[in-house]
């Protein structure tokens, strides 16, 4: 099926380990963001990438970075993982007015 | 700055009866708006959206939302609630641009009961 689709589901990490979360698109559409939900927060932006080649910070995007590697994907790195960074992450891409697609998720866990 | 805010965390509606989750926001030019439901474990779905023209939009599952610029608010509606309804919603707020930012709430989470 067309969409969102994010990888891995489900991740635990020690303190200080490093990962990259991948997001993948199929529907050619230009913009693609990284959100993180936290219960009671709501989602807060991390990174957004309105084109190819372009990257810039959301709300929240300290101990994170990102690659927006071709128009399809864009990644999330978390260079070394803290407590912190314990959250649900969501990948949406956006073409135009027809608002956001999301994919399913990564829960991640920092022990 | 943009923002957004869902006064109600918790709302518990009886089977059948009608629904009104509460969305106010603030934002500094023309808004565009948005209702996402998220079921337990599973990412967001688009409810409904809100450019510009009739301020009454309708959407999926039988939800339908009303504009008012005068009061800045975007509330969600349905006549009769099943329990299938039983998820967390967000309202969310963005701009006129190629790669609209959104700003969400915090969530009210609607609880179905017999």
């Amino acid at each position: 099926n067309a969409g969102v689709t994010q990888t891995p589901k489900f991740q635990v990490l020690k303190t200080g380990q490093s990962m990259t979360l991948q997001c993948a698109q199929d529907m050619n559409h230009n913009s693609m963001y990284w959100y993180r939900q936290d219960p009671g927060m709501g989602l807060r932006l991390i990174y957004y990438s309105a084109s190819e080649g372009t990257t810039d910070k959301g709300e929240v995007p300290n101990g994170y970075n990102v690659s927006r590697l071709n128009k399809r994907e864009f990644s999330l790195r978390l260079e070394s993982a803290a407590p912190s960074q314990t959250s649900v992450y969501f990948c949406a891409s956006l073409q135009g007015r027809g608002g956001y697609t999301f994919g399913s998720g990564t829960r991640l866990t920092v022990v | 700055a943009q923002s957004v805010t869902q006064p109600d965390i918790h709302i518990t509606v009886s089977e059948g009866a009608s629904l009104e989750l509460r969305c106010n926001y603030s934002y500094g030019a023309t808004p565009y708006l948005f209702w996402y439901v998220q079921s337990p474990g599973q990412g967001l779905q688009l409810l409904l959206k809100y450019f510009s023209g009739d301020t009454l939009v309708q959407g999926i599952k039988g939800f339908e939302a009303e504009f008012k610029r005068s009061q800045s608010s975007f509330n969600l509606r349905k006549p009769s609630v099943h329990w299938s309804d039983a998820a967390e919603y967000f309202c969310a707020v963005g701009g006129d641009s190629g790669y609209s930012t959104l700003t969400f709430g915090k969530g009210t989470m609607l609880l179905v009961s017999p």
